[in-house]
Order: structure tokens, then sequence, then C-alpha cells
């Protein structure tokens, strides 16, 4: 069974800290992928990583960086965070090429307050 | 880019009745579309897809259907279940990234 794990599942942070929200996935994805959901706009992509050391911006990247060193491992950052980064995030991993399955799989979520 | 709009964005059925929900997309690339249905503080959970070389699938009672000529892509469930309340999700794709419609809550009514 293909596990996402997100380390936190809530975070209250205050404005201004730098934040640091980590994902593992245990399946050897290549790509791995970080949304964050707010109520009425679904999910929305942040960044994304096709490989280790690689990144691309997704939608809504601005107050946000991300961090690949290892294939298994991607972090996504709030360099100085702020009210309005205050949502539920989430991170997905996704084989590449033909599989049975092309869905995402999803990690359970980061809730983040920040005060 | 992609845009996905999905409606309705609530949809609230009898216990037994059908379910549908909707979804447009603009891009005449993507080829794969999936579902995702997230229950209340849980993981978005993918529950059936469908690829743009096929017009329908089914899968006991959910069922999707594509038409591609005219970009839309509905979801179909049958005899509603309480355990079918959440919000769900659809999703368009031509590569990696998936493009998300805003969600629909929908609640079945015991």
């Amino acid at each position: 069974d293909v596990k996402v794990t997100q380390s936190s599942r809530y975070l209250v942070k205050r404005t201004g800290e730098k934040v640091f929200l980590e994902c593992v996935q245990d399946m050897d994805h290549e790509n791995m992928f970080w949304y964050r959901q707010d109520p009425g706009l679904g999910l929305r992509l942040i960044y994304f990583s096709y490989d280790v050391k690689m990144k691309e911006k997704g939608d809504i990247p601005e107050g946000y960086s991300v961090s690949r060193e290892k294939k298994e491992r991607f972090s996504l950052i709030l360099e100085s965070a702020s009210t309005n980064q205050t949502s539920m995030y989430l991170c997905a991993s996704r084989p590449t090429g033909r599989t049975p399955n092309y869905g995402y799989t999803f990690g359970s979520g980061t809730r983040l307050t920040v005060v | 880019g992609e845009n996905v709009e999905q409606h309705p964005s609530t949809l609230s059925v009898q216990e037994g009745d059908s379910a549908v929900i909707k979804c447009t997309y603009s891009d005449s690339a993507s080829n794969y579309f999936p579902w995702y249905k997230q229950e209340l503080g849980k993981r978005p959970q993918l529950i059936i897809d469908i690829r743009s070389n096929v017009g329908e699938k089914k899968d006991q009672r959910i069922a999707v259907t594509l038409n591609k000529t005219a970009k839309h892509f509905s979801l179909h469930i049958t005899e509603t279940q309480p355990e079918d309340s959440a919000v769900y999700f659809c999703a368009a794709s031509n590569f990696n990234k998936f493009y998300f419609g805003s969600g629909t809550k929908l609640n079945v009514k015991p």
C-alpha cells in the first residue's frame, strides 16, 4: 500500500516565522506535489517536482519554496509565514510513465494556522 | 493552462436516489480524468478515473462519462447511501499535473 506521510497533522505558527512542511513517500515515485486546499477553491498547486533536486512552480508559488534533496522527501517552505497562508496543505505523489494507476496518492494533510 | 469547473458546489439527495456531478475542462490536450472522494478530516482518495480514449466507465454504483467534443465529464452515483456523503473533486491532466475542480459537497440524507 502506497504511503505518503506528512510529518504534522496540525501546526500553529506566528506571523513571520519560517515554516517547514515535510512529506515522505515510500513507493519510489518520481513525481511529488504540494497543494493547498481552501473552501470553495478546491486544490491549488503550489509546487511540484519530477525528480531529485528538480522543482517547478505551480499556480500559486508566491511566498513558498520547496526542497527535494532525496527522492522520497519533498519539503514545502514558507519563508515568512503570513495569515493568508492559513490553510490545509496536501502532499501527493505519482509514478511516471505507463502504470495501471495514474492517480495521485495523497498524504493526510497538514492544517496550518498562522496567528 | 487548464481550467476545470465543477458543479454543483453542494448537492443534497435522499438515500437511494442518484447523484450527478458535472465538470468541464478547457484544454483539449487533457487526456486523463480522475475523481476523488474526501471524507471529513481525511485525505482525498481516488474512486474512479477515465482516459480520453473511453467514453464511459463503471464500477459498481459509480460511473463516469466523458464527452471529449464538449469537454465535459460527469460522475454518477446510483442508489446513494449515507456513507457516500463527502466532498468530491474532479480533475483533468495531460501529463503529470492535475487541475482540480472546486469540489462538490454531497449530503445523502437517510
